[in-house]
């Protein structure tokens, strides 16, 4: 099982919108909804920040919000700030040997 | 206050073994699946096991599988993990997490701060 694929980095300026996309195939993005996504500070244990695709958890900004089409997960997060800068992961159920599998992870940079 | 606090991580040789302990507290252990997820040095997020709230699935990262292997024990609201035949490649920090919903696998909602492992001669 491989890891899902998602870009190196995407930054923006405060204020703005970026989406962060995550490739897996039918055996997970695209077969089932329990697609996550994570926030990972520097030397701190990573956040949910998405669940099962598109819900929230309590106390995470509605800045953030997640999305599926097809084998393609999304995670966009609007109103751009400087505390958002850390490194994104998704994570996917799967139905191969390995149940869980984790994207590439994403350094957002907040220029 | 939810809380996973792991232990057990250290330096050991290549195909040694090493077990590591997760002690929850602050939610209903019993109601809940749990996981293994650990983080090489400068690398990505790897899943690698997971156990249902009464120990009836569980499963294992191919990378590991016939290595490591998950437990739990309600009474004491713990979750173990022990490694055997360690490799040069399972260095990495080791995080607890809990399943959020009542399923097997959906998400993570607490994390532990994790324990690091290093294996080297």
């Amino acid at each position: 099982q491989s890891a899902l694929t998602q870009p190196a980095s995407v930054s923006g300026s405060p204020g703005q919108s970026i989406t962060i996309s995550c490739t897996g195939t039918s055996s997970d993005v695209g077969g089932y909804n329990y697609v996550s996504w994570y926030q990972q500070h520097p030397g701190k244990a990573p956040k949910l920040m998405i669940y099962d695709v598109s819900k929230r958890p309590s106390g995470v900004s509605n800045r953030f919000s997640g999305s599926k089409s097809g084998n393609t997960a999304s995670l966009t997060i609007s109103g751009l700030q400087a505390e958002d800068e850390a490194d994104y992961y998704c994570s996917s159920y799967t139905s191969s040997s390995t149940l869980g599998v984790f994207g590439t992870g994403t350094k957002v940079t907040v220029l | 206050e939810v809380q996973l606090v792991e232990s057990g991580g250290g330096l050991v040789q290549p195909g040694r073994s090493l077990r590591l302990s997760c002690a929850a507290s602050g939610f209903t252990f019993d109601d809940y699946a749990m996981h293994w997820v650990r983080q090489a040095p400068g690398k990505g997020l790897e899943w690698v096991s997971g156990i249902s709230w009464n120990s009836g699935s569980i499963g294992y990262a191919d990378s590991v599988k016939g290595r490591f292997t998950i437990s739990r024990d309600n009474a004491k609201n713990s979750l173990y993990l022990q490694m055997n035949s360690l490799r040069a490649e399972d260095t990495a920090l080791y995080y607890c997490a809990k399943n959020r919903g009542f399923g097997f696998f959906d998400a993570f909602d607490i994390w532990g701060q994790g324990t690091m492992v290093t294996v080297s001669s």
